[in-house]
């Protein structure tokens, strides 16, 4: 079946805009996951879902971040005002259950954003 | 605190050589899990391997073989015999058991880059 869908693969902003990506989770994968990989930074976790709920977001960086998902399924996350330091790829993974910690996280191919 | 260490940053090798990565974890939980992923030029993260805390024995498939060493808090990979396709990022990561789904976050270590070279 189809895999973890993200959109758009790139995009490029200026200072200050705001940005919207997308994931489109594998269908029936209840936990989503949002992570960002920079040079700086490696790997980092951003937020967690269980359904629509996130009962982790402990990783977002600052108050411009936000995150929502809709009807168990596609997510959206927000940056508002971006910043140069936001420039990094953005991942969005999802997995089948929400407990437990042992399942496999399935990864999309990412959001490359980059800030002017 | 929950804590994944690479201390590789690069390796590069001869095409058929054997190499291996490098993974020790910190963690206080008793019930964790340990993961590898693969991330080639592509971009996508691909992954390889999953260990539970309470399962040492250690795992071959194909090339690829794993060590987990509680002693040791590491979770080393090697690749035997390796090829040009092996070139990519690889990841360790870690996460911990919860109960109640809190959170299922990993947390990753900074990656080693391993170029084969023909």
């Amino acid at each position: 079946g189809a895999g973890v869908s993200q959109s758009p693969s790139n995009k490029v902003t200026e200072k200050g805009k705001d940005v919207e990506l997308r994931c489109d989770p594998i269908s029936g994968h209840t936990a989503l996951y949002w992570y960002r990989q920079s040079l700086g930074q490696g790997l980092e976790f951003l937020i967690y879902f269980q359904g629509n709920s996130a009962p982790d977001k402990s990783g977002l960086p600052s108050d411009r971040f936000s995150a929502e998902r809709t009807g168990g399924s596609v997510s959206t996350l927000t940056i508002q005002r971006t910043q140069q330091e936001d420039s990094a790829v953005y991942l969005c993974a999802s997995s089948p259950r929400t407990s437990g910690g042992e399942d496999e996280q399935f990864f999309g191919p990412g959001t490359r954003l980059t800030v002017l | 605190a929950q804590k994944v260490t690479q201390a590789q940053t690069e390796i590069s090798v001869v095409e058929k050589e054997d190499v291996t990565l490098d993974c020790v974890y910190e963690t206080r939980d008793t019930t964790y899990y340990l993961f590898w992923y693969k991330q080639p030029p592509s971009g996508e993260l691909v992954f390889l391997i999953r260990r539970n805390s309470f399962d040492e024995q250690n795992e071959i498939s194909g090339r690829y073989s794993w060590n987990f060493q509680k002693s040791t808090s590491s979770f080393n990979f090697t690749i035997t015999a390796s090829q040009v396709v092996d070139s990519a990022v690889y990841f360790c990561a870690l996460s911990e058991m919860n109960y109640g789904g809190a959170t299922n976050k990993l947390i990753f270590g900074t990656g080693t880059l391993l170029a084969v070279q023909p």
